[in-house]
């Protein structure tokens, strides 16, 4: 059983261009949740989303956005890359009404703004 | 502001002994608290979860909560040099989505 599989795995973009990221959820996982770790620091959550909408926000721009597609699999995308933006991106799955076990995490995208 | 704060260490320990984490919160609502292992580069590794007051225990880690304090400790018995990691706490931030809130970890070096 696959769990959550997150691609590429690393990145490097120059300052202004986009990118976008993914992610798989592990199999009957239907809610998915983003998070950016900047070196050093723990990993700060962006959004989370369910049935196709995003449901929660953190404290992030809007330059910062995400889709969640009919199999539940998301992608995160970044505008207007600023240098501040490398950082490890995480995808976290889980299942909606189910009480919170802890997330697994996918192994992450290292992406580096240059 | 909800917050989770931790000692960035480093801590040391020899092998063997008893590594001692600790983590403090600001939620008093918070329900739900969490230990992950991060090894360098990788992602945070699930270890423990803990959701009542005391103490839990699987194989060499206990994680104890003091809701009252505010209070999370995750303690690891006969230290080895694979738990050199970075430790991070996290508490379940509320609302619907169930989000993490997480520390920015503690650094624990064990020595052989």
């Amino acid at each position: 059983d696959a769990g959550v599989t997150q691609s590429p795995t690393h990145l490097i973009k120059t300052r202004g261009q986009q990118v976008t990221l993914r992610c798989s959820p592990k199999s009957g996982h239907d809610t998915v949740s983003w998070y950016q770790q900047a070196l050093g620091q723990g990993p700060q959550f962006i959004f989370q989303y369910y049935e196709e909408e995003e449901r929660q926000r953190g404290n992030f721009p809007d330059r910062f956005s995400g889709h969640q597609f009919p199999n539940y699999s998301s992608e995160l995308n970044v505008n207007a890359l600023l240098l501040g933006d490398s950082a490890l991106y995480l995808c976290a799955s889980s299942n909606d009404g189910e009480a919170n076990y802890g997330y697994t995490f996918g192994s992450g995208t290292r992406l580096t703004v240059v | 502001q909800k917050e989770v704060e931790q000692n960035s260490g480093p801590l040391s320990v020899p092998e063997g002994a008893i590594a001692s984490l600790n983590c403090t919160y600001s939620d008093r609502g918070s329900q739900s608290f969490f230990w992950y292992r991060q090894y360098s580069g990788k992602s945070p590794e699930l270890i423990m979860s803990i959701y009542s007051n005391g103490d839990k225990e699987d194989g060499r880690f206990t994680a104890q909560l003091n809701k009252a304090s505010q209070y999370v400790s995750l303690l690891i018995r006969d230290s080895q040099p694979s738990d050199s990691a970075t430790y991070l706490c996290a508490v379940e931030g509320g609302g619907a989505t169930n989000k993490l809130i997480f520390g920015t970890g503690t650094l624990l070096a064990v020595q052989p």
